[in-house]
């Protein structure tokens, strides 16, 4: 099946760095791929969706400034989250779409980046 | 605004017996629906997806789709242990659009 890896999968920083995390399908060509968020307890939100070659589409409510996200080629998305805050603490997973073999709507998930912002 | 509603739970089963996970979404426009099974601290994993209305089997799961009530359920049958998780619903509107997810069914199966 279509494999996504994250990294890192844990992440600790300081309050007003910037964190950087890796999406990237292994054995498919992703052209979309999405950033979902995950608070303790609650489900996951979608953040925004990553097209290969151009901006992404954010969700109502996310920051793009903060956000930063880069979809530079087929099998790699970037999140960067610009001046963390605690609130900012959370597990950031992102999924990509496997056109071919997959049906119109299936995703793969990676398996989640833990930032903990102190 | 897209919405889909879970019960939250938990649902406490016995092992062997049919666990039943119901699952209500607003947007009529909705095309796609899919379950994931969710451990704790780990991302979802896809169990099964469904497009068209009626019922979808696969192994020891069967996803029901109802379009017109605007309602998704997923039946597992011989709960085992191992089924214990949260249970996602997820719907999409087709294309490339996210996920919208719901809060999730903690299941419990009891041994």
């Amino acid at each position: 099946g279509a494999v996504v890896s994250q990294h890192p999968s844990r992440v600790i920083c300081k309050s007003g760095t910037s964190v950087k995390i890796e999406c990237r399908s292994l054995d498919f060509q992703a052209t979309t791929m999405f950033w979902y968020r995950q608070f303790p307890k609650k489900s996951l939100m979608l953040m925004a969706t990553s097209n290969e070659g151009s901006k992404a589409t954010y969700e109502q409510g996310v920051e793009k400034d903060k956000f930063l996200i880069n979809h530079a080629s087929l099998t790699l998305s970037t999140l960067t989250v610009t001046s963390a805050h605690p609130e900012d603490s959370s597990f950031y997973i992102c999924s990509a779409r496997d056109l071919p073999a997959g049906g119109p709507g299936e995703q793969f998930f990676g398996p989640g980046t833990r930032l903990t912002v102190l | 605004q897209k919405e889909v509603e879970q019960n939250s739970g938990p649902l406490s089963v016995p092992e062997g017996a049919i666990a039943s996970l119901n699952c209500t979404y607003s947007d009529r426009g909705s095309q796609s629906f899919f379950w994931y099974r969710q451990y704790s601290g780990k991302s979802p994993e896809l169990i099964m997806f469904i497009y068209s209305n009626g019922d979808k089997e696969d192994g020891r799961f069967t996803a029901q789709l109802n379009k017109a009530s605007q309602y998704v359920s997923l039946l597992i049958r011989d709960s085992q242990p191992s089924d214990s998780a949260t249970y996602l619903c997820a719907v999409t509107g087709g294309g490339a659009d996210g996920l919208t997810f719901g809060k999730g069914t903690h299941l419990i199966i009891q041994p």
